[in-house]
């Protein structure tokens, strides 16, 4: 099984859906991150995650929500999909601040 | 400007030659990591330093902190090695932060 396992890895919606990614890590890491990817844009942060009881914004957060339900599972939320949040979704773990990054393979999304 | 630069933005090689990718950061940072993207695929973290020089097979980084400088070499290059690497660095003073640059599209040729 893989550290970090994201589902849906392939999703096509509609707009004003609800749509959510989870994403699971066999790591026994503390911080857990959602990032989306565009083409030519890189990796940017949407919200993170140091515990359980801790969630941040990261630089992108609006329009999406999150959810750490326990230390191995956190999910991401857009309450109303709109077409300019198709991209590709990453969730990524580590242990503290300095560790190793564990990404998951990633979770496409299409709004039409 | 961004606060982490690479170049080049893309790069073909033949099997067999040396590949170097560059990253210049502008930040101060605690820690600074190499990925890698295969096309269609997950991103898998290869390298994570602060100072000096790692090697794992045939892939060495080198960071210069003072120089606020990070490369990663490709030793004996294969059509395998064809991906996106990503430079990423963990700002100081920030414990969550990580700065992405945009990546470097690397194709080996047979």
């Amino acid at each position: 099984d893989a550290d970090v396992t994201q589902t849906p890895r392939n999703r096509i919606t509609k707009t004003g859906k609800r749509i959510m990614l989870e994403c699971s890590q066999t790591k026994g890491h503390d911080r857990m991150y959602w990032y989306r990817q565009d083409p030519g844009l890189g990796l940017r942060l949407i919200y993170y995650s140091f515990d359980v009881k801790d969630i941040n914004k990261g630089e992108i957060s609006d329009g999406y929500s999150v959810s750490r339900q326990a230390q191995a599972k956190f999910s991401l939320s857009l309450e109303s999909a709109i077409p300019n949040q198709t991209a590709l979704y990453f969730c990524a773990t580590t242990n503290g601040g300095f560790g190793e990054l564990f990404f998951g393979e990633g979770s496409r999304l299409t709004v039409l | 400007k961004n606060e982490v630069e690479q170049s080049p933005q893309n790069l073909t090689a033949q099997e067999g030659e040396f590949i170097t990718i560059n990253c210049s950061y502008s930040v101060g940072i605690s820690a600074l990591h190499w990925l890698q993207q295969h096309p269609g695929g997950g991103i898998v973290s290869l390298f994570m330093l602060s100072s000096g020089k790692k090697k794992h097979g045939r892939l060495i980084a080198t960071i210069n902190i003072q120089e606020k400088h990070s490369s990663l070499h490709i030793t004996a290059s294969h059509p395998r090695d064809s991906a996106v690497y990503i430079c990423a660095v963990s700002v100081r003073g920030s414990n969550y932060k990580l700065t992405f640059g945009k990546g470097t599209l690397l194709t080996v040729n047979p």
